[in-house]
């Protein structure tokens, strides 16, 4: 079973403008965080926001927000005021701890995101 | 700043043919990863490590070994490789000690297998 969910494959969204992408989750673990990365067409893989299962607070980083919703295990990525530079394919990954003690990162499919002119 | 630092960065290889995916980080970190990523897809854990020594598989192991002997240096290595093995490669490090310790990544390792 899939851990983490993405469900737009793609998103078009206008410049300047705000856009959502999702994400969705599975564990049973109780401490676990969610992270969000960009991947530009040259291929780095770039952090851009984190979320810890016990935080309170939705996290925030400039133009970067993550809208955690707990019961629902949705971790979805809110871009305000898109920019070109923001055409990119965006990853949400949990970090979650395994039996033997250590912890993994899983990666959900991505979603493409193409902000237009 | 070096960070995560993988060689080689494009490769061919033959069907049958063996490499080694190199990997170094410099930050000191205890984990390290290997993942895959098939075009247009996501990243899949093929092996990781929590510390010299000390290696476990991910989700797609079959096909792949690796080792551990230094806390810097994590290669990957394809036996007999196959065309299913076509996919970029990213190796990754983190430091563990706190949830909100990111994964940082190399800048990948694009390997085809004809």
């Amino acid at each position: 079973a899939q851990k983490i969910t993405q469900t737009q494959p793609g998103m078009f969204v206008q410049e300047k403008e705000a856009v959502t992408l999702d994400c969705t989750y599975d564990t049973s673990d109780p401490s676990y965080g969610l992270f969000w990365y960009k991947q530009p067409s040259s291929g780095e893989m770039i952090f851009l926001i984190y979320q810890g299962s016990y935080d309170q607070q939705n996290a925030t980083e400039g133009r970067y927000s993550l809208n955690f919703q707990k019961a629902r295990k949705s971790a979805n990525l809110v871009i305000s005021a898109s920019q070109l530079g923001d055409s990119a394919m965006y990853f949400c990954a949990m970090r979650e701890g395994t039996t033997s003690g250590t912890y993994k990162y899983i990666f959900g499919t991505g979603t493409r995101l193409k902000v237009l002119a | 700043n070096a960070g995560v630092t993988q060689t080689p960065k494009f490769r061919i290889l033959k069907i049958g043919q063996s490499m080694t995916l190199q990997c170094a980080q410099d930050m000191n970190h205890n984990y390290m990863y290997w993942y895959r990523q098939d075009p247009g897809m996501g990243l899949k854990l093929i092996y990781y490590s929590v510390g010299a020594g000390i290696t476990d598989k991910g989700e797609v192991p079959n096909g792949y070994n690796v080792s551990r002997s230094t806390t810097e240096d994590f290669p990957l290595r394809l036996e007999l490789a196959a065309p299913s093995q076509t996919s970029v490669y990213f190796c990754a490090s983190s430091q563990q000690i706190l949830p909100g310790n990111t994964i940082y990544f190399g800048e990948g390792s694009w390997l085809t297998v004809v």
